[in-house]
């Protein structure tokens, strides 16, 4: 079946420094790709969508310039948290859209900013 | 604006026992109705789409337009069937997943 990873798993940051979490589809060509945040024990929260060869689209009230979303290939979108800060704790879930329209989840990063 | 409403944050039921996930929705359009599924410390799994309505794990859900509803259930509730479920639709058309705030099944022995 189709499967999609996240790099890290688990990452813990300074704060003000900023951090790049990967997401790759393994198996299928993704042109579309989605991030998440979800807060503990809380529901999914869309941030963005990632869209191969163009620009991400920001969720409202999602910073643009905080939350840098690069599609640069088929199978690979990356999330850079900028200036991190210890609010954007949280855990990070990239999806993508795979065969029949279906969307297929990454396993999720733990960002912790000390 | 499009809206899922899980009314349920937890819910526990014995094993064997029949269960039901309540799901309502609001969306003006047709939209496409999902259950996600996460197990603890696992990533979300697709248990059920409308469209598809096929059954994985036991779990069927149907579509009621008229309630605009899409309670999940499943005749006899396991053990391995605790976990956080999540209700979602797509809005005509887009690919993204606007979810509810999930229920938290746990099926005692």
């Amino acid at each position: 079946g189709a499967v999609v990873s996240q790099h890290p798993s688990w990452v813990i940051c300074k704060s003000g420094t900023s951090v790049k979490i990967e997401c790759r589809s393994l198996d299928f060509q993704a042109t579309t790709m989605f991030w998440y945040r979800q807060f503990p024990k809380q529901s999914l929260m869309l941030m963005a969508t990632s869209n191969e060869g163009s620009k991400a689209t920001y969720e409202q009230g999602v910073e643009k310039d905080k939350f840098l979303i690069n599609h640069a290939s088929l199978t690979l979108s990356t999330l850079t948290v900028t200036s991190a800060h210890p609010e954007d704790s949280s855990f990070y879930i990239c999806s993508a859209t795979g065969p029949a329209y279906e969307q297929y989840f990454g396993p999720g990063t733990r960002l912790t900013v000390t | 604006a499009q809206r899922v409403t899980q009314p349920e944050k937890l819910l526990s039921v014995f094993k064997g026992a029949p269960v039901e996930l309540k799901c309502n929705y609001s969306y003006s359009g047709s939209p496409e109705l999902f259950w996600y599924v996460q197990y603890s410390r696992q990533r979300l799994e697709l248990l059920v789409r409308h469209i598809s309505r096929e059954s994985i794990k036991g779990f069927t859900a149907d579509l009621n337009k008229g309630e605009t509803s899409f309670h999940l259930k499943k005749p006899f509730a396991q053990e391995e069937d605790s976990a956080m479920y999540y209700c979602a639709l797509t809005q005509g058309g887009s690919e993204k997943l606007v979810f509810g705030k999930g229920t938290k099944l746990t099926v005692n022995p």
